[in-house]
Formats: structure tokens, C-alpha cells, sequence
């Protein structure tokens, strides 16, 4: 089975600060991870996915994430967050080509931003 | 082209009474899930229907029943509410594996119930 723990439940940071938001699995097979935004009163959104290749994966709006496998880690940076990056940030494992077909979600980072 | 879509939007309920959320979805997909949203829990799988004509249960499906009424239509039951069932309820579905995006699943905007 896998699972995904996120470490903050809410993250407050100043505007042009940087942020992580920090995601640990487990899992005893190969997966595939993903960080999906949810901005207030609406559904999620995928944010940015790792599915294999490279390490560091990008988002268009300048977030990225690294997979690490030593560590199982997955954790979310900006390097200088915006207003309009408030929102509640969800890391997620799935599993592929799984019949089940599952994405088992952490549960969330609340992200604030200060002015 | 809609994406998913979910009604309603909002209900009330009184404990005991019972409604159908309906979750729908014009991509073609072949997987559709529900989930409840509680603060501080994330989401939680209820039920999911892999394919038209399976469902399988998730994490938490009791006092839910699921209907994959055709490859578009997912709707979710709650027979006799309950307090503890006031949550926002998304749908969400997923295209095969071999789709290019197969990895992605979408959201519809949520029902936010509440049980009196």
C-alpha cells in the first residue's frame, strides 16, 4: 500500500519569500507522484507530476519539485511566492498501470502569503 | 467542452433523509471517483468505478452507494445522512492508461453538503 504524509498543514510566508511545502511517500513499488493546487472554493488542479527522467520537474508558474528516491521525498519550491499563490497544496502517489486505478492523496499544506 | 461537472452545488439535509449527488463527465474517460474533503484529513476516496459497469469501494464507503450509470454518469447515494457525512464532495475523473494524460485526474468544482 502507499501513503503520503505532508509535514506543515499550513505554511505562512511574506510575498517574494521563498517557500517549500514538504511531501514524504511510501510505497513498496514504483510510483508516480504529483502535487495538485486547490485555490479557495474550487477543485484541484495538477500542478506539476513526476512520472520518471528527471529528477526535477517544473510547473508554467515557476514551482518545481524533486523526487527524491533515497529519501522519499517530494517536496514543492518556489523561490519567490505571489498573492495569487495562496491556495492548499496537495502531494499525491499513484501507482501505474495499476487496475485499481488509485491516487492516494496527503492532506494538504495551506499556504498564506503576507504582503 | 465541460470538463466535470457536479450538481449541486450546495445542499442542506436534515439526519435521515437522503439524496443523490450526480457527477458527469465529457471527456471519454474510462475512470470516475468520488471523494469527501474534511479539513485537516485531505481528500478521502469513497467509492470509485475503474471502468463503466465496475465500482469498488475506497477508504471510507459506509453510508454511500454508488451509481456508474454510463461511461459519462457517477452518481453517489447517501441513503440515511448523518452528521458526520457534512463534508465537500468532489468527483473526479481519469482516462486509460494508454491516454497521454492517463496519469491526471480532474476535478469537478464540489458539492459542499451540510447535515443538520
Amino acid at each position: 500500500a502507499q501513503s503520503v504524509t505532508q509535514l506543515d498543514s499550513q505554511v505562512p510566508v511574506f510575498e517574494e519569500a521563498p517557500v517549500e511545502l514538504r511531501c514524504n511517500y511510501s510505497s513498496s513499488v514504483s510510483v508516480y507522484l504529483f502535487w495538485y493546487v486547490q485555490y479557495p472554493n474550487q477543485g484541484l488542479q495538477l500542478l506539476l507530476k513526476y512520472l520518471s527522467g528527471s529528477t526535477l520537474v517544473e510547473s508554467i508558474n515557476g514551482f518545481e519539485a524533486e523526487f527524491n528516491k533515497s529519501q522519499t521525498s517530494f517536496h514543492l519550491r518556489k523561490p519567490s511566492v505571489h498573492i495569487s499563490d495562496t491556495a492548499e497544496y496537495f502531494c499525491a502517489v499513484g501507482v501505474p498501470y495499476s487496475s485499481a486505478s488509485k491516487i492516494i492523496f496527503g492532506s494538504g499544506t495551506r499556504l498564506s502569503i503576507r504582503p | 467542452n465541460a470538463g466535470v461537472t457536479q450538481t449541486p452545488k450546495f445542499q442542506v439535509l436534515k439526519t435521515g433523509q437522503s439524496m443523490t449527488l450526480q457527477c458527469a463527465q465529457d471527456m471519454n474517460h474510462n475512470s470516475m471517483y468520488w471523494y469527501r474533503q474534511d479539513p485537516g484529513m485531505g481528500l478521502r476516496l469513497i467509492y470509485y468505478s475503474a471502468s463503466e459497469g465496475t465500482t469498488d469501494k475506497g477508504e471510507v464507503p459506509n453510508g454511500y452507494n454508488v451509481s456508474r450509470l454510463n461511461k459519462r454518469e457517477f452518481s453517489l447515494r447517501l441513503e440515511s445522512a448523518a452528521p458526520s457525512q457534512t463534508s465537500v464532495y468532489f468527483c473526479a475523473s481519469r482516462g486509460s492508461w494508454q491516454d497521454p494524460r492517463a496519469y491526471e485526474q480532474y476535478f469537478g468544482p464540489g458539492t459542499r453538503l451540510t447535515v443538520t
